[in-house]
């Protein structure tokens, strides 16, 4: 049983670009959320999909958006990027209707640099 | 979001207990605890969580004050593979939303 993959594991980008990363999650979860790291702390939520639609979401600029398709993947794009937005990208699954009694799945991440 | 305050760091050996210390002292009567832990290179893993009662499953224990305003996680036997960052996060039981919200955690070393 596959847990949540993301892809790609490493991507290089410059300034002004715009950046997809996508992710598929555990086999029989509905639920994606999407979460920044910085070097040296801790993952901060970004948003989270369930149904196709955005329950919630963190305090990210509006560059910062995200889609959830029929399948339960997801991706997350980010328009003109800044060097800071350099960071590991993490993707979590979980199924809604066992909140909060089971876990979320992470993913190892996507690791964006921009140059 | 309720808070959790962590030790920065702590340093273990092999095979020794290791307790690792959380307060969360506003926290609320629906506010879960749990633990999630960060190997070098990947992304958080579970480890456990509890609501009121001490809590043990196949990687640690998870010991609740009565008061519930902290908490402690136990690993019974140190092993290399447990260095990592440990996060304590609460989340409520009621609000709907499955957000962690992480703070910087504790860094493990185990020493051989």
């Amino acid at each position: 049983d596959a847990g949540v993959t993301q892809s790609p594991t490493h991507l290089i980008k410059t300034r002004g670009q715009q950046v997809t990363l996508r992710c598929s999650p555990k086999s029989g979860h509905d639920t994606v959320s999407w979460y920044q790291q910085a070097l040296g702390q801790g993952p901060q939520f970004i948003f989270q999909y369930y149904e196709e639609e955005e329950r919630q979401r963190g305090n990210f600029p509006d560059r910062f958006s995200g889609h959830q398709f029929p399948n339960y993947s997801s991706e997350l794009n980010v328009n003109a990027l800044l060097l800071g937005d350099s960071a590991l990208y993490l993707c979590a699954s979980s199924l809604s209707r066992s909140y909060p009694n089971q876990p979320q799945h992470f993913g190892d991440g996507t690791r964006l640099s921009i140059l | 979001d309720a808070k959790t305050t962590q030790p920065n760091s702590m340093e273990s050996n092999e095979e020794e207990p290791v307790h690792l210390p959380c307060n969360h002292s506003t926290i609320s009567g629906t506010d879960y605890i749990h633990w999630y832990r960060q190997l070098p290179s990947q992304g958080p893993e579970y480890v456990i969580h509890g609501l009121t009662s001490n809590v043990n499953n196949r990687m640690a224990s998870l010991a609740i004050a009565e008061d519930r305003k902290s908490s402690t996680l136990i690993l019974h036997r140190a092993t290399l593979r447990d260095a990592a960052v440990y996060y304590c996060i609460l989340i409520n039981g009621q609000g709907g939303s499955e957000k962690l919200v992480f703070g910087k955690g504790t860094k493990l070393t185990v020493n051989p």
